[in-house]
């Protein structure tokens, strides 16, 4: 069964700099999307992203944040200068566009530690 | 904008035992409602949804679910449960107006299924 892959599993980076995690949706997939979820709390909405462009972002994806589809398969998530406060779980989800598909797909998350 | 309550955050049951997790949502209009479930060190897996037609709406390993409009409720059920069971459970709530609106999570409820 096809699944969301995400690299790395965990990342341990310091504060200022940058990091880049990423995903491979499931390949006949046209809706992306990155959560995250900061330990023994809530999973948030990050971004969603179709046809090449953010279709909603969340108030907590400042300037800080961005991504890409860089190559057809990968999904990125950029965070320019990490902070503390950016030490979460991130999870990549992709959803087919078929009709009457709503359930999205997660991969199994990067584990992000901003020291 | 829409809401997801999980009351409790931890629910324990005997083995064999039906089992019941509680949601309760708040969404303008007719909701799309998802269960996932999150195991240790795993990412968000799909459980079930309900989006329309009947109440009572069949997943994955032996997991249902039932959509209560009045009570504006959609609690997770299984007739009887399995150690194997023993996770983290999120429910899910998704705008119905909007191409790629993002889910909205609860709290998640632990469920410990005890031998």
């Amino acid at each position: 069964e096809p699944e969301v892959t995400q690299t790395p599993s965990h990342q341990v980076t310091q504060m200022g700099q940058e990091v880049i995690l990423r995903c491979v949706p499931i390949s006949n997939h046209l809706y992306f999307y990155w959560y995250r979820q900061i330990l023994g709390q809530k999973v948030e909405f990050l971004v969603s992203f179709y046809n090449n462009e953010i279709s909603e972002k969340s108030e907590i994806f400042d300037d800080q944040f961005s991504v890409e589809r860089p190559d057809g398969s990968n999904f990125t998530l950029k965070i320019r200068s990490t902070k503390l406060e950016d030490s979460a779980m991130y999870f990549c989800a992709s959803r087919d566009a078929g009709q009457g598909i709503y359930e999205q797909y997660f991969g199994p998350g990067t584990r992000l530690t901003v020291t | 904008a829409q809401s997801v309550a999980q009351p409790e955050d931890q629910v324990n049951v005997a083995e064999g035992n039906p089992l019941t997790v509680k949601c309760t949502y708040s969404v303008s209009g007719n909701p799309y409602l998802f269960w996932y479930v999150q195991y240790p060190n795993r990412g968000l897996q799909f459980l079930l949804k309900y989006i329309t037609g009947d109440n009572l709406v069949k997943g994955s390993y032996g997991f249902e679910a039932e959509f209560n409009k009045s009570q504006t409720s959609f609690h997770l059920k299984k007739p009887s449960a399995l150690v194997s069971d023993s996770a983290l459970y999120f429910c899910a709530v998704r705008d119905p107006y909007s191409g790629n609106t993002p889910l909205v999570f609860g709290k998640g409820t632990r469920l410990s299924v005890i031998a």
